[in-house]
């Protein structure tokens, strides 16, 4: 079993769609989660960070953490074509923890979302 | 700022040639990574470095041999290697790899290689 689990998709929405993302882990050192988006051909671009249960909202954005499920996820309002891209779950541990100085990510999620 | 920059951008190499990646940043960081990504897959650590001191060596064959000259710099320098290594090379950096909150990671854009 992989420590980050991340359906793979492809998910495929039209523009103005609430898109959900979703990342499940088994390791419960992760304290600190964040997600990431890669277009094409780039280097992965940080949208969101947060280490506590509950929401975090930036702009179009929200994160959501729960711990006691080992369950984070990123919904996307009013999603447009710009922000067809994969998306990366990504979680680190606490110092002393096994996971210290590293973060594991999930597969990512292909999105597409059409005019 | 929160700029990563790599160069080259694009590499193609032959299995005897010895070539060097760079990584900089200028945003006082003092934890940089090396990660290597094929495609459709996520980022795989290689090294990390904290405090210009090597920290983390995931098991990375000899062929890759990390530099990191002063805390905004950081080389890759590549020697023999084989097909399999071609991949897209991410270089990131964050505040501290010692403090998990500081521990965010800003990547840059990669260096595409391609060994024939």
């Amino acid at each position: 079993q992989k420590e980050v689990e991340q359906d793979p998709g492809p998910l495929s929405v039209p523009e103005g769609a609430i898109v959900s993302l979703n990342c499940t882990y088994s390791n419960s050192a992760f304290q600190y989660f964040m997600w990431y988006r890669q277009y094409s051909r780039k280097g992965p671009e940080l949208l969101m960070y947060t280490y506590s249960s509950g929401n975090k909202e930036d702009g179009r954005f929200t994160a959501q953490v729960d711990k006691s499920s080992k369950y984070i996820s990123l919904f996307i309002r009013d999603s447009q074509p710009s922000d067809s891209a994969t998306y990366l779950c990504a979680m680190s541990g606490h110092a002393g923890g096994t996971s210290y100085g590293k973060l594991t990510f999930g597969q990512g999620t292909i999105l597409t979302v059409h005019p | 700022d929160t700029e990563v920059t790599q160069t080259p951008k694009h590499l193609v190499m032959g299995m005897t040639n010895k070539k060097s990646l760079k990584c900089e940043q200028h945003m006082g960081h003092r934890a940089m990574y090396w990660y290597k990504q094929k495609a459709k897959k996520p980022p795989e650590l290689m090294f990390v470095y904290s405090y210009e001191k090597l920290s983390i060596n995931e098991s990375v064959p000899s062929r890759f041999s990390p530099e990191c000259p002063n805390s905004s710099l950081l080389n890759l320098h590549l020697h023999a290697l084989q097909p399999e290594d071609s991949a897209l090379y991410l270089c990131a950096s964050s505040q501290d790899s010692a403090s998990a909150e500081l521990r965010t990671q800003y990547f840059g854009p990669g260096t595409r290689l391609l060994v024939l």
